[in-house]
């Protein structure tokens, strides 16, 4: 099945402990993107990766890291995570860079991250 | 220059009556206009999407009308059904400060009574 794989999807855990939200697809799509979902706000974006070895800042990258060494891979890795880091966070591909194409951006379940 | 300002935050819809969901974008860079549709506990999914050198683009029940003067554009569900009943995002999409933005709308809670 095709589909954009998140974990985990649930995540408490304590102010600056580093952690890493994984992401994988398995659509050999070019573009990936992360995303944080936050009532009243929408969904916003954090960082987008064209394709291998090529990433770039969202509208809210700041505390924020993200890799893309494999074309399917692409982690989401928090240094030092703060309360304000609360948040649904998704994962995102495309086979066409940038707009999704005519099937838009596969969207993972999410991951639930609370930073206490 | 770069928000998408999405209205209303939630909607109320008989069986049977028509959903209008309306957004509005500031940057004319942006040239790709889509709608998600997310359920609960789920990812959001394309819905329909338009491009500014179209006026409207309709899928069904769904239609998107596009007025680009104005910087606005609207999605209709023409007899809606409970089974609508989710958050609509808008988007706005384009090249923009050297790299290539997505901008979600603050998006709809859409119910449908039966």
């Amino acid at each position: 099945e095709a589909q954009v794989t998140q974990n985990p999807r649930y995540l408490i855990t304590v102010t600056g402990k580093k952690l890493t939200v994984t992401c994988s697809q398995n659509m050999n799509h070019e573009y990936m993107s992360w995303y944080r979902q936050d009532p009243g706000l929408g969904l916003r974006q954090i960082y987008y990766s064209m394709n291998v070895e090529v990433t770039d800042k969202g509208d809210v990258p700041e505390g924020y890291k993200v890799s893309r060494k494999e074309k399917r891979n692409f982690p989401l890795i928090l240094e030092s995570p703060s309360p304000n880091q609360t948040s649904l966070y998704f994962c995102a591909s495309s086979y066409s860079s940038g707009t999704g194409g005519k099937n838009g951006y596969t969207f993972g379940s999410g991951t639930r991250l609370t930073v206490v | 220059q770069q928000q998408v300002k999405q209205s209303p935050q939630s909607l109320i819809v008989q069986k049977g009556g028509i959903s209008i969901i309306n957004c509005a974008y500031e940057n004319t860079a942006f040239d790709y206009f889509p709608w998600y549709q997310q359920f609960p506990g789920k990812g959001p999914a394309l819905l329909i999407a338009i491009r500014p050198d179209v006026s409207e683009k309709k899928e069904g029940r769904f239609t998107i009308s596009f007025n680009k003067s104005a910087k606005q554009f609207s999605l209709h569900i023409m007899d809606s059904q409970p089974g609508d009943s989710a958050t609509y995002f808008c988007a706005a999409i384009g090249a923009l400060g050297g790299g290539f933005k997505t901008i979600f709308g603050a998006g709809t809670r859409l119910f449908v009574k039966a």
